[in-house]
């Protein structure tokens, strides 16, 4: 069974620019999550979609925005770039809540540059 | 408001020794799971253990064992039998009702040959 697959592996933007990141879930995992992971303020949550419904999402400015499609797969948008939106930024998926066994799988993580 | 502590910032074993990494954690839920990932410099994040906080029973795989002491709200993990292949950056997690995870800063394990 194929992992999650994030793309692209690695961005480089300038101030002001958006960009689009994409997350391919496992094969029947239905609900995918977004963290972004800073050396200073380490892994924060950003939203978490579900049957392409967000369903929660965090702390952080209506710049990042994100949908998830029929097929599950999901694409996470940062617009207006700033320098602090340097980040690596993970997609996890999982079966769902409820779920047994519930467990979040990480894909590669997309590392986006600002500068 | 929930949060993880992980007061070891780096560590260091020698191979094959065992090692303990200690997480603490606040959370007014009664239902919600823990987790230890595993960071390599590939900077892929993997799952080592997850631990269900209704279960009394200690989650174990392989080499790796959690202590799990609810009343106290301590998670610590074992790696038993240590490798050069376990040194990674280790965070420990917790999921709560929201099934968003909240993560520790991270401990930093160096396996040295």
């Amino acid at each position: 069974k194929a992992g999650v697959t994030q793309t692209p592996r690695y961005l480089i933007k300038t101030r002001g620019q958006q960009v689009t990141l994409s997350c391919s879930p496992i094969s029947g995992h239905r609900s995918v999550s977004w963290y972004q992971q800073t050396p200073g303020q380490g892994l924060q949550f950003l939203f978490e979609y579900f049957s392409e419904t967000q369903r929660n999402k965090g702390n952080f400015p209506g710049r990042f925005s994100g949908r998830q499609f029929s097929n599950s797969r999901s694409e996470m948008n940062v617009s207006t770039l700033e320098l602090g939106d340097s980040a690596l930024y993970l997609c996890a998926s999982s079966q769902g809540p409820g779920q047994p066994n519930e467990k979040l799988f990480f894909g590669s993580g997309t590392q986006l540059s600002v500068l | 408001a929930q949060t993880v502590t992980q007061s070891q910032p780096e560590m260091s074993v020698q191979e094959a020794e065992t090692v303990t990494l200690s997480c603490t954690y606040d959370t007014s839920e009664n239902n919600y799971y823990l987790f230890w990932y595993k960071q390599p410099p590939s900077r892929q994040m993997i799952l080592v253990i997850r631990q269900e906080a209704y279960k009394q029973q200690n989650a174990t795989e392989n080499r790796f064992s959690v202590n799990f002491q609810k009343a106290a709200k301590s998670f610590s993990l074992k790696i038993s039998d240590s490798q050069l292949g376990d040194t990674a950056m280790y965070f420990c997690a917790l999921m709560d009702s929201n099934y968003q995870l909240i993560w520790g800063a991270g401990t930093k394990l160096i396996i040295k040959p």
